[in-house]
């Protein structure tokens, strides 16, 4: 199947900082990809959705401000959390698209932010 | 997209075939059934998906009932690394569409 990356794996920051998260899809280009946010025990949760060389749309609920995405080549989405408070603090994941006869969507390993 | 409906746990001895059922009674004719798999603090894994043939790969079968209102996920021998919350998912092809997780099936491979 299709690899998606995240990169980091694992983030501690401290409240009031930014932080962003890479993913990308390594062997196939991504005109859509997708942004989800799971808190423990919860499932995911969908955050947005990106397109290349367009703005995001956000779900209902998700500040567009706070979380920032930029996916600005067919292989490279990131994610920007501005002014991280504890509250942000979750494991995030993205998701590519890869479309024609098998649509499908692959994910990324996930990356888990702990915000002090 | 349709909502499914799934058990929220299930469990299955090592070697033995695990059978997770997923029920979505309102599917709609373009609508397909994916099926993916989320090990404990790991991205969720891709494992089939089909429209209304039964379908097979080297994960698992999908075998989805004639009136489409229904699904199982087969894992042929289950093995302890089979472990995971499975989630049943219905969505369209439509460009830009997401999928919506509910709460999944937490399947427990035991020795």
């Amino acid at each position: 199947g299709a690899v998606v990356s995240q990169h980091p794996s694992r983030v501690i920051c401290k409240s009031g900082t930014s932080v962003k998260i890479e993913c990308r899809s390594l062997d196939f280009q991504a005109t859509t990809m997708f942004w989800y946010r799971q808190f423990p025990k919860q499932s995911l949760m969908l955050m947005a959705t990106s397109n290349e060389g367009s703005k995001a749309t956000y779900e209902q609920g998700v500040e567009k401000d706070k979380f920032l995405i930029n996916h600005a080549s067919l292989t490279l989405s990131t994610l920007t959390v501005t002014s991280a408070h504890p509250e942000d603090s979750s494991f995030y994941i993205c998701s590519a698209r890869v479309g024609g006869k098998s649509d499908t969507q692959y994910f990324g390993p996930g990356t888990r932010l702990t915000v002090l | 997209d349709a909502k499914t409906t799934q058990p929220p746990s299930m469990d299955c001895a090592e070697g033995r075939a695990a059978n997770l059922p997923c029920n979505h009674s309102t599917i709609s004719g373009n609508e397909y059934v994916y099926w993916y798999r989320q090990i404990h603090s790991q991205g969720p894994q891709y494992i089939i998906h089909g429209l209304k043939n039964n379908e097979t790969n080297e994960m698992a079968s999908l075998i989805i009932t004639e009136d489409r209102k229904s699904s199982t996920l087969i894992l042929p021998h289950a093995t302890l690394r089979d472990t995971a919350v499975y989630y049943c998912i219905v969505r369209s092809n439509n460009a830009g569409n997401m999928l919506t997780f509910g709460g999944g099936t937490r399947l427990m491979v035991k020795p």
